[in-house]
């Protein structure tokens, strides 16, 4: 099973500034098969990013992400306040699709 | 993009079986795959298995095996997941959720499942 390692664990930043999340897997990913989501309390994910740097409809172009192999990141380039929630990474390119832990993005 | 719409909470023994349905509206599982996800209380995300209907093949993760039933009824629009000999540790609201097979992109608003005795 591939492990997603999602790093921080916690970030703390303010409205407009820039938030870079990693996800590092235990073996080799295909690009194509990485996905990003986004999760607020009491809601259910919403895919915002596949194929690893592919927006999924209608999500604003501040986020994008990158990465190849083993080392993925998400980036916020501007934070909105409802941007502040929990991220996850995935992939499926082995099954089981493991999710990463999260990253928790909160308001500083 | 399909909209989906699981049942309700639902509280089981320990040891029994709960079977959580999905519907979609806007669209059809014959051209959509269903994965099922769920969620511990304060917990992660952890992918059970899902189902592409135009195959007809299902796919479970390990952990889940010989426990877990993924089925849809094309009839009716519905998808089902179905998970037997429930313990405490299989509290948790489960996700349906559709779309493409491997970044599902339509996500149901979850059915929270207690096993307690």
């Amino acid at each position: 099973e591939i492990v997603l390692t999602q790093s921080p664990g916690t970030l703390s930043l303010s409205p407009g500034e820039r938030a870079t999340l990693s996800c590092r897997a235990s073996q080799s990913v295909s690009s194509s098969y990485l996905a990003w989501y986004q999760q607020k309390p009491g809601q259910a994910p919403r895919l915002l990013i596949y194929g690893a740097s592919s927006r999924a409809t209608g999500i604003p172009d501040r986020f994008s992400g990158s990465g190849s192999g083993t080392d993925f990141t998400l980036t916020i380039s501007r934070l909105e306040p409802e941007d502040f929630a929990v991220y996850y990474c995935q992939q499926s390119g082995i099954s089981p699709y493991s999710f990463g832990q999260g990253t928790k993005l909160e308001i500083k | 993009q399909v909209q989906l719409v699981q049942s309700g909470t639902e509280v089981k023994k320990p040891g029994s079986s709960v079977k959580v349905s999905c519907k979609a509206s806007g669209g059809t599982f014959s051209n959509s795959a269903i994965t099922w996800v769920r969620q511990a209380p304060g917990q992660g995300l952890e992918w059970m298995g899902g189902l592409i209907p135009i195959f007809g093949t299902t796919d479970y993760a390990q952990k889940f095996q010989g426990r877990v039933t993924i089925t849809t009824d094309e009839s009716t629009s519905t998808a089902y997941m179905e998970l037997s000999s429930l313990r405490s540790e299989d509290t948790a609201i489960y996700y349906c959720a559709g779309g493409s097979y491997r970044h599902p992109d339509s996500w149901g608003q979850g059915t929270l499942v207690t096993v307690s005795s």
